[in-house]
């Protein structure tokens, strides 16, 4: 199994920068892809994408969001932080079955 | 606009079964593969298993594959998941999703909540 890393909460000002991370234990790499995900998800809602093959935005998702990294590190970025937001955040990945991170949960200072 | 809505959880004893569908709208269902995901109380994700758009080909998350069964309709854009001999650790929402390209989880349906108690 491929088994995904995540911190569980991050706590950010309004208008700053919040980076969430995601490691993998083994690589997700694959002909030049990189098969890693982001979903958000807000409370009592399904889980919607944010990104995926690592930095790629999915459609109707603002540019505050961001993802890059390869192999077994990768980071969820969101600049500026908006209230709309706090959500808990979830990568997933697909380079062999699918498994999901733990989340972590973004708050507001 | 692109839909799924599943159906089908509620109460279940130990030992049982239960069957859950989800009605697909607004895209062409037979193009896509799809899958089901489910989140326990805690919140934690967990894959169950995909199916091929024609319904040839299923995978399976190895702790899930003796028990729960995937499969679909496509002429009437139903998903189906079939899950015997249920344990209290089933106890979850579950998602029917989407597949884009890559195995992104493009959309996904509003939930089925099952608890498994006696």
């Amino acid at each position: 199994d491929i088994v995904l890393t995540q911190s569980p909460a991050l706590a950010v000002s309004l208008g700053q920068r919040a980076t969430i991370s995601c490691k993998t234990n083994q690589n997700v790499d694959y002909y030049g892809n990189s098969y890693m995900h982001w979903y958000q998800q807000k409370p009592g809602q399904q889980p919607k994408l944010l990104i995926y093959l690592a930095s790629n935005l999915a459609s109707g998702i603002p540019a505050r969001f961001s993802g890059r990294g390869s192999g077994t590190d990768f980071t969820l970025t969101i600049d500026p932080v908006e209230a709309d937001d706090t959500a808990t955040y979830y990568c997933q990945q697909s380079r062999n079955l699918r498994t999901f991170g733990g989340g972590t949960k973004l708050e507001l200072k | 606009e692109v839909q799924l809505v599943e159906s089908g959880g509620g109460l279940v004893q130990p030992g049982a079964s239960l069957k859950l569908s989800c009605v697909a709208s607004g895209f062409t269902f037979s193009d896509y593969w799809m899958s089901w995901v489910r989140q326990t109380p805690g919140k934690t994700m967990e894959w169950i298993g995909d199916i091929k758009y024609d319904g040839s080909y299923t995978n399976y998350a190895p702790s899930l594959k003796n028990r729960f069964t995937i499969s679909r309709d496509n002429a009437k854009s139903t998903l189906y998941l079939q899950m015997s001999n249920v344990r209290s650790e089933d106890t979850a929402t579950y998602y029917c999703t989407r597949y884009g390209s890559y195995g992104v989880m493009d959309a996904w349906g509003q939930g089925a909540s099952v608890t498994v108690s006696s």
